[in-house]
């Protein structure tokens, strides 16, 4: 059974940029959650999606959006990349009736520069 | 609003000795709280959890950790280190039905033989 898989690995872009990354969820589950993780830090909740809409969002400006396809998959979009948007982008998906309990795939590496 | 408190970011042990991190939390209502594990280069690893059954969780690994209400505190333990227990550990506290976690800062766990 495959765990949550996310792509790409590593990106860099610069400035001005704009970024996809994309996430597919645990077999069976459909909620997906994506979170920030500057170096160094704890992770920052960006916002998550369920039955293709966006549920809940944490303090994350309009340049981040994001989608949920009919398969459960999920993609974040940033847009006007800046500097401070480098961070490691964690994907995390939940069974139904537990979306308190998420499942953490490996991240993507986003430098910009 | 609820957070978190690691306190140390940086916990060292020998192998065989005591693991003990600390995390206190702040909530207005009855809190979810959890424990990850992130390994370098990687996502986050789910140890235990505390859904406000059992006050003493048991995880993988191993780890523990025993919900302390009166002190707002959330503390893992493990009895003795293994090298493999080098890592960044999180807590996080989540609001039932709000589905989304907030972490701490984290505390990195070094073991030396």
């Amino acid at each position: 059974d495959a765990g949550v898989t996310q792509s790409p690995t590593h990106l860099i872009k610069t400035r001005g940029q704009q970024v996809t990354l994309r996430c597919s969820p645990k077999s069976g589950h459909d909620t997906v959650s994506w979170y920030q993780q500057a170096l160094g830090q704890g992770p920052q909740f960006i916002f998550q999606y369920y039955e293709e809409e966006e549920r809940q969002r944490g303090n994350f400006p309009d340049r981040f959006s994001g989608h949920q396809f009919p398969n459960y998959s999920s993609e974040l979009n940033v847009n006007a990349l800046l500097l401070g948007d480098s961070a490691l982008y964690l994907c995390a998906s939940s069974p139904t009736g537990e979306a308190d309990t998420q499942y953490f795939g490996p991240g993507t590496r986003l430098t910009v520069l | 609003a609820q957070s978190v408190t690691q306190l140390g970011s940086h916990v060292s042990v020998s192998e065989g000795a005591l693991v003990l991190l600390r995390c206190n939390y702040s909530s207005s209502v009855p809190p979810y709280l959890f424990w990850y594990v992130q390994y370098p280069n990687q996502g986050l690893q789910l140890l235990l959890k505390y859904t406000s059954a059992a006050t003493l969780v048991k995880g993988i690994n191993g780890f523990e950790a025993e919900f302390k209400k009166s002190e707002t505190s959330f503390h893992l333990t493990k009895p003795s280190a293994h090298m493999s227990d080098a890592a960044e550990y999180f807590c996080a506290v989540s609001v039932h039905n709000t589905d989304k976690l907030i972490f701490g800062t984290g505390t990195r766990l070094q073991v030396f033989p």
